[in-house]
Formats: C-alpha cells, structure tokens, sequence
C-alpha cells in the first residue's frame, strides 16, 4: 500500500498568517491527490483534488501544488474558519489512503 | 441539494455482526462509485471500502478484507456495509462517501455523510 505521511502534525497559527502543510507519498502518485477539512464532530470537506484542482465552493485562499511524491496545501491567509484538521488522500490506487492529518491550532 | 445519510450504527459484542446503510439522495445514485471510511475515536482516517457505480467491482481495505461486505441497492439509492465478525478495533464513526465524477473509479470525495457510530464492546 501506499503509505502518505503528513508533516508537520500539528501547526499554532495566527489569523492572517501564511500557512502550509506537506504531504508525502511512498511512491509516486501522479497528480491523484487529494485535500480535506475536518472540524470536530463533522465529516471531512473536499477542498482540492488532483493535487491542484479548487473545489467548488471552497474559498481561493486555499491551494495545492505537487506532483508525484510531494505535495503542499497552502492557506494564503489563515481565517477563524480555518483552525481544523487536515488530511491528504492518494486515490492512484485499489487501496485509498490517507494521511495522519495535520491540527491547526491558534497559535 | 446532495445529500447521503447513514444508519445502523450501534452497539456489538466482539464476533458480532452490524449492517449499515447510507441513503442518497439529490444526484443520480447510480452512475457514481461509492466509499465506506471510518474513523476511531481521536484518530484519523482510514478507507475501509469501494464499490464501482454498477456493484462489478469491489475492492477493501486488508483490514476488513473477508470481514466486511459492500454492496449496493441503485433501486434504492442505498448502499450498504455488512460487518461480520467485529472486534474492539472497530470501533468507530463511519462515513459514506460519494466520488467526484460519475462512472470513475479513481477520484476525490466530494460528498460525505455525518457518519454513523459503531462501537464493539462487551
């Protein structure tokens, strides 16, 4: 299986920082990737896919770059919405996987 | 609007068995593959199992793999996940999850349920 590891794990921001988080792949994965919010007691929420790709709805001071093993979701301009945890997913292969989630916290 | 609803979430004696069940509604059922993914208590994310949009193939987490069954009713707009032999482990909030664009098999996520709890315990 693929394995995605996040880092960091855990972030303290403050609102208006820049923020970024990464996520890295045990093999190659293309452009297959995959953003998620989750805020306590809710299910995640897409935000990006195909690595780069805005979901509707989602607002533009999110964005992700990468390619192949290495990729970046970047929060332009960190929002009181936007303290939650966030998880990467690979869907390259028969076996979807997720990273172990990133917390960002107010710093 | 889309929406996907899960039931059948209780508690099970370890060896026990559960059926859940997650109502579609607002898009058309059944040209979209479809996820089941679980979450324990405090932790992250894990993919537990796929069924493709017409029920021809499905694929499982080696986790759950001979345990757990996925399948699908497009005549009901429901899909299903059948849990045989539970043990501690789990123990957790399942989601469904719907994929992004209709008849594929490799995409995003874009629509999740509000999950359903599972707790196995004696």
């Amino acid at each position: 299986d693929i394995q995605m590891t996040q880092s960091p794990s855990t972030l303290s921001a403050s609102v208006g920082d820049r923020v970024t988080i990464t996520c890295r792949a045990s093999q190659s994965i293309s452009s297959w990737l995959a953003w998620y919010q989750q805020k306590p007691g809710k299910a995640p929420k897409l935000l990006i896919y195909k690595a780069s790709s805005l979901e509707s709805g989602v607002p533009s001071r999110f964005s992700g770059s990468g390619s192949g093993t290495e990729f970046t979701l970047t929060i332009s301009s960190l929002q009181p919405d936007d303290f939650a945890t966030y998880y990467c997913q690979q869907y390259n292969t028969y076996s979807w996987t997720f990273g172990q989630g990133t917390k960002v916290e107010i710093k | 609007q889309v929406q996907l609803v899960e039931s059948g979430g209780g508690v099970v004696q370890p060896g026990g068995s559960l059926r859940l069940s997650c109502a579609a509604s607002g898009f058309t059922f059944s040209s979209y593959g479809m996820h089941w993914v679980r979450q324990a208590p405090g932790k992250g994310l894990e993919w537990m199992a796929f069924v493709r949009y017409d029920g021809s193939n499905k694929y499982y987490a080696d986790s759950v793999k001979g345990r757990f069954t996925i399948s699908r009713d497009n005549s009901k707009n429901t899909l299903y996940l059948q849990m045989n032999s539970l043990r501690a482990e789990d123990t957790a909030v399942y989601y469904c999850a719907k994929v992004r664009e209709m008849a594929t098999t490799f995409d995003a996520f874009d629509v999740w349920g509000q999950g359903t709890m599972v707790t196995v315990s004696s």
